[in-house]
Formats: structure tokens, C-alpha cells, sequence
């Protein structure tokens, strides 16, 4: 079974900054994937980035990347330059790669974006 | 592409009555899951098909709930009889094979009163 954890339930930031969204996860397999979704007041799932266990590489997307650290079992969320409409809740979210495809999801980081 | 497709956007219905939530996958997605939000318990899938069979129904809370997928573009979600404690946001999702990710629909809210 897989857990995933996120350990800060909400955060704020100025227009303009730099903030980091803290996840850590525990699964026993060796190749599985990771992603962060976001959920906008519309409550729409929308996917922000993925990241392959078996990749050294940090994924980016435009402003967003992150800090994955396979030893530790962390998977943060760096979000540059953030603007209001980055304002929602952020999932974090482990699914491994063989059998089965279900999403453990954390309970979620509410961010908000200060004008 | 209209991406997935849920119906009712909103239900409200009354305790004991029959709940039937609706999804369309995206075409040629062959994996649809099944979940539901909720303050206590978070973000938790219910059930999952791939290529139209039940695969993880480990999540589906108890003999009320039930869902099927007669065809690849078609599933639904029952709950019957419907209870104050199912209020919650069901999502539907679909991804196809060798794809990592999966895409959500916009979710139904449930109310049971």
C-alpha cells in the first residue's frame, strides 16, 4: 500500500514570490510515478506536473518544478513567480507502474496568492 | 477534445432514494476510475475498469454503491439506497495504456438530505 503525505494543510504568498509545497510519500515499489494536481475553486483536477521514480532528473513545467529526492521520499512543488490564479488547492499524488494504475492522493495544501 | 464528461453536475436528492451518476471517458481511454472527495477523508478512489472490467473495487464503501461499464465510452455510479453520509463530490477519470497521467472530469456534487 501506498501513503502520501502532505504536511501543511494551508499557505500564503505575496504576488510575485517563490513558494514551496512539501510532500512526502512511502510506497514499496521500485518504479512508480508522481504528480501534483491542482484544484482550482471550480473544484476542476488538473494536472501541474509528473515525475518518473527511475528519472534523476527534477521535472519543470514553465514556473513550476520540483525537488524530487528518491532516498527521502520527498516530492516538493516549487512554484516561481506565482500569480493569483495559482490560487487552489494542490494535491500530491503516487501511482506505481505496474499492475495497479489507482492515484493515492495527500490530503491536500490549500495555497493562496496575496495580492 | 471535450474531455471527460459527467452528469449531474449537482444532484440533491433525498435519504433512501436511488443515486446515478453518469461519466463518458475520453475516446479511446481504456482505463476510468471512479472518485470521491470528502472533508474527512480526502481525495480516495471508489473502483477502477480497465477495458471495461472492474480491476480495484476495493474502495466501493459498501453493497449500496455499485458501478459498471457495459462499453468503452459509458460508465455509471449507483448508490441505492442513498444516505446523508455519500454527500460528496464524485469524480470520474480516464487515461489510456502507456499513459502515466490520468484526466478528471468536473466532478458531481452529491447532496443527500
Amino acid at each position: 500500500a501506498q501513503t502520501v503525505t502532505q504536511s501543511q494543510p494551508e499557505m500564503s504568498v505575496q504576488e510575485a514570490e517563490t513558494v514551496t509545497l512539501s510532500c512526502t510519500y512511502d510506497t514499496s515499489e521500485n518504479n512508480y510515478y508522481l504528480f501534483w494536481y491542482k484544484q482550482p475553486p471550480s473544484r476542476q483536477m488538473i494536472l501541474v506536473i509528473r515525475q518518473e521514480a527511475y528519472k534523476q532528473q527534477n521535472a519543470t513545467e514553465n514556473r513550476f518544478s520540483v525537488n524530487f529526492q528518491k532516498a527521502a521520499k520527498s516530492f516538493s512543488l516549487k512554484i516561481s513567480d506565482s500569480q493569483l490564479g495559482d490560487t487552489a488547492m494542490y494535491f500530491c499524488a503516487c501511482r506505481t507502474n505496474f499492475g495497479n494504475e489507482k492515484l493515492t492522493f495527500g490530503t491536500g495544501t490549500r495555497l493562496t496568492i496575496i495580492p | 477534445d471535450a474531455g471527460v464528461i459527467q452528469s449531474p453536475r449537482h444532484e440533491v436528492t433525498e435519504m433512501g432514494q436511488e443515486v446515478t451518476l453518469r461519466c463518458k471517458p475520453i475516446s479511446g481511454h481504456n482505463s476510468l476510475f471512479w472518485y470521491r472527495q470528502t472533508m474527512m477523508r480526502g481525495l480516495e478512489l471508489l473502483i477502477y475498469f480497465n477495458n471495461n472490467v472492474p480491476i480495484d473495487d476495493s474502495g466501493m464503501p459498501e453493497d449500496r454503491f455499485s458501478a459498471k461499464m457495459p462499453n468503452a465510452s459509458f460508465s455509471t455510479l449507483k448508490i441505492q439506497p442513498s444516505e446523508p453520509r455519500d454527500s460528496a463530490v464524485y469524480f470520474c477519470a480516464s487515461s489510456s495504456r502507456g499513459q502515466d497521467e490520468q484526466y478528471f472530469g468536473p466532478g458531481t456534487r452529491l447532496t443527500v438530505t
